[in-house]
């Protein structure tokens, strides 16, 4: 099956600095990836979708100034978190949808980043 | 819209035993149904998916599904869990296409031994 990576899986950084996280397709290419939100015993919340040479759709409520989305080749998008705070810390994950299964709605996900910001 | 609700936030079963994972949907649009797995610290992997046809559905590490139209559900199910099954399951569903995928809030499986 299509497979979707993450980077890095773990980051601490400190409150004021910026953070970047690299989702990418490995064996497919991905004109649309997802970037979820998933907080301690909590479902993922949709933050955004990252399409490929165009600007993301963010969800209602999410800062896009703030979580800032690149989607610059077919296989890579990433997520920046700019000027973290304690409460963006989170455990981000992405997906796409496999180019065989566009119809089906069936998403691929990576392993998942966890932010601590301190 | 779409929404999606897990009866039980969490689930305590012995192993061997059988365990039913609940889950019920609301849609004005004909869905596609899934259910993923989440392991601890790890992302999302599919466990089975509804699309059409048979609606009896056979995944990965011996669970099922069964899509009840009807009753607008599609419960999990493994006759004899494992150790290993500890985990948080989430049932979703999408419209199909690029559509995202609305996730429910999930269930978390025990197993104890």
């Amino acid at each position: 099956g299509a497979v979707v990576s993450q980077h890095p899986s773990w980051v601490i950084c400190k409150s004021g600095t910026s953070v970047k996280i690299e989702c990418r397709s490995l064996d497919f290419q991905a004109t649309t990836m997802f970037w979820y939100r998933q907080f301690p015993k909590q479902s993922l919340m949709l933050m955004a979708t990252s399409n490929e040479g165009s600007k993301a759709t963010y969800e209602q409520g999410v800062e896009k100034d703030k979580f800032l989305i690149n989607h610059a080749s077919l296989t890579l998008s990433t997520l920046t978190v700019t000027s973290a705070h304690p409460e963006d810390s989170s455990f981000y994950i992405c997906s796409a949808p496999g180019t065989r299964t566009t119809i089906t709605g069936e998403l691929f996900f990576g392993e998942g980043s966890r932010l601590t910001v301190l | 819209a779409q929404s999606v609700t897990q009866l039980d936030s969490q689930v305590p079963v012995f192993e061997e035993a059988p365990v039913e994972l609940r889950c019920n949907y609301s849609s004005s649009v004909s869905v596609y149904l899934f259910w993923y797995v989440q392991y601890p610290n790890q992302g999302l992997q599919l466990l089975l998916k509804y699309l059409s046809g048979s609606t009896l559905v056979k995944g990965i590490n011996g669970f099922e599904a069964e899509f009840n139209k009807s009753q607008t559900s599609v419960h999990l199910r493994k006759p004899s869990v494992h150790i290993s099954d500890t985990a948080e399951y989430f049932c979703a569903v999408s419209g199909g296409g690029n559509e995202k995928l609305t996730f429910g809030t999930g269930t978390r499986l025990t197993i104890i031994p």
